[in-house]
């Protein structure tokens, strides 16, 4: 059963720091990772997604590397500001159950609440 | 191009009433997911349809909860018999047929139920 954990669970820094958020699943047979932006009581905002073939993919302040092999991912956020202050989630996708992967439905991380300080 | 569509936003309900979640996939996109997030707990899977047929629901709870995705219209996630600890944020999904092997998903903004 795919398990995802994200450290660290909340974190605080001033404003325009760089900082790293990092994310592990258990098991590496998967198709893509995607991570998310969740602002209180809001839905999902997808930042960035990165397929199974893939290193890393970058938008702007971002960037997102993968290590499939050692089931590994971190989001780099470059130059921080306040309005990047909300939850971040990781989640995998292992394949569709009928085209022969290994579950339907995304596997979340509980996720890395981030406030940037003014 | 909307995206995808939910509501209604938010939905307070008594215990033992039902609840009906509707989500609207996204133009062109036949693959739909619902999620549930409970208080302090990430987000899970319930249950993955295609038109008109359940693939995968091994999400879901057994009782009081089913989901729908027919010919015509939106999704339905129905919840009877509400309790309290059914409160939480329901999320659906959609993704296209096919998208080469990128299979992302696009996330609804979300229904909040809240059992009283």
């Amino acid at each position: 059963k795919q398990e995802v954990t994200q450290i660290p669970a909340a974190l605080s820094v001033p404003e325009g720091e760089n900082l790293v958020l990092n994310c592990s699943f258990t098991d590496s047979a998967i198709y893509n990772l995607q991570w998310f932006r969740q602002d209180p009581g809001k839905g999902l905002t997808s930042l960035l997604l990165i397929q199974s073939s893939q290193r890393e993919q970058t938008s702007g302040r971002l960037n997102a590397s993968l290590d499939k092999s050692s089931g590994r991912s971190t989001l780099y956020i470059a130059a921080s500001q306040p309005g990047d202050s909300a939850t971040y989630l990781c989640a995998v996708w292992s394949g569709a159950v009928d085209l022969g992967g290994g579950a339907d439905g995304l596997t979340f991380g509980k996720g890395t609440h981030l406030i940037i300080q003014p | 191009n909307a995206g995808v569509m939910q509501n209604p936003r938010h939905l307070v309900r008594r215990r033992g009433q039902e609840a009906r979640l509707r989500c609207s996939p996204m133009k062109g996109h036949s693959h739909v997911y619902w999620y549930r997030q409970l208080p302090e707990e990430g987000l899970k899977f319930m249950v993955y349809l295609q038109k008109e047929n359940i693939i995968d629901e091994s999400g879901m709870p057994k009782e009081r909860f089913s989901a729908e995705f027919p010919k015509e219209g939106p999704s339905i996630l129905r919840i009877q018999q509400v309790v309290r600890g059914d409160s939480a944020a329901y999320f659906c999904a959609s993704s296209p047929l096919t998208s080469g092997d990128s299979y992302e998903q696009y996330f609804g903004p979300g229904t909040r139920l809240t059992v009283t």
